[in-house]
């Protein structure tokens, strides 16, 4: 247990649908993270949160639009994907957004786009 | 266009046996080298963070070096055991930039 929850752990999902991924990190971090494995392919940052606040958007589409209502909690909204953004969300945390600090993730959520 | 290097892509060793693989990483703009350890049906869980040239880290039968000038990061296993196999990640911190490696999927045979 690494203190960083996420559900759905398995998701389906047409590419009319819309859903929404949830984070939860119960260790009194600052700074959270949304992560993308495609296969074989290397982890990819999608979006920075620090105390609720964006910092970083790396170019992500727009159909992926991130939420982050408290520092505990972070969440990830999907409307019109594809089939392409089919794969491994992870969600991470780190006490704070320094390069230092190191970061605790979550067991992610795969997703699969019909 | 930044780059992070991991080799070998996947590597067995016998079990008793020492093994280490590589990280690079660019050279300019570095802040940070993060090395993850990432079991099967597990979450991927921090082993270093690195920051200084000549830095070494140990955690166990596990450590690691840093060379910031020529940009790369060697991890050392000592004396393998089965609960070593894993993918070991390596994540640059750059400025502004996390850029993580494929990792290197570790086997250890019995």
């Amino acid at each position: 247990e690494t203190g960083v929850t996420q559900t759905p752990r398995h998701l389906v999902m047409g590419m009319t649908n819309k859903k929404s991924l949830k984070c939860e990190q119960h260790l009194g971090h600052n700074a959270m993270y949304w992560y993308k494995q495609s296969a074989k392919k290397p982890l990819e940052l999608m979006f920075v949160y620090s105390l609720e606040e964006r910092v970083e958007n790396n170019s992500v589409p727009s159909r992926f639009s991130p939420e982050c209502p408290n520092s505990s909690h972070l969440f990830l909204h999907l409307h019109t994907l594809q089939p392409e953004d089919s794969a491994l969300y992870l969600c991470a945390s780190s006490q704070d957004i320094g390069f230092n600090d190191e970061q605790y993730f979550g067991p992610g959520t795969r997703l699969t786009v019909t | 266009i930044l780059n992070v290097e991991q080799s070998p892509q996947s590597l067995h060793v016998q079990e008793g046996d020492s093994t280490n693989f590589t990280c690079s990483f660019p050279s300019s703009n570095f802040y940070a080298l993060h090395w993850y350890r990432w079991e099967t049906a597990k979450s991927p869980e921090a082993l270093f963070v690195m920051t200084l040239n000549g830095d070494e880290k140990k955690k166990g039968r596990i450590s690691a070096t840093l060379n910031t000038k020529e940009g790369y990061s060697y991890l050392y296993i000592k004396g393998s055991q089965p609960e070593d196999s894993a993918t070991y990640l390596c994540a640059f911190f750059g400025d502004d930039k996390i850029i993580f490696g494929k990792g290197t999927r570790l086997h250890i045979l019995p």
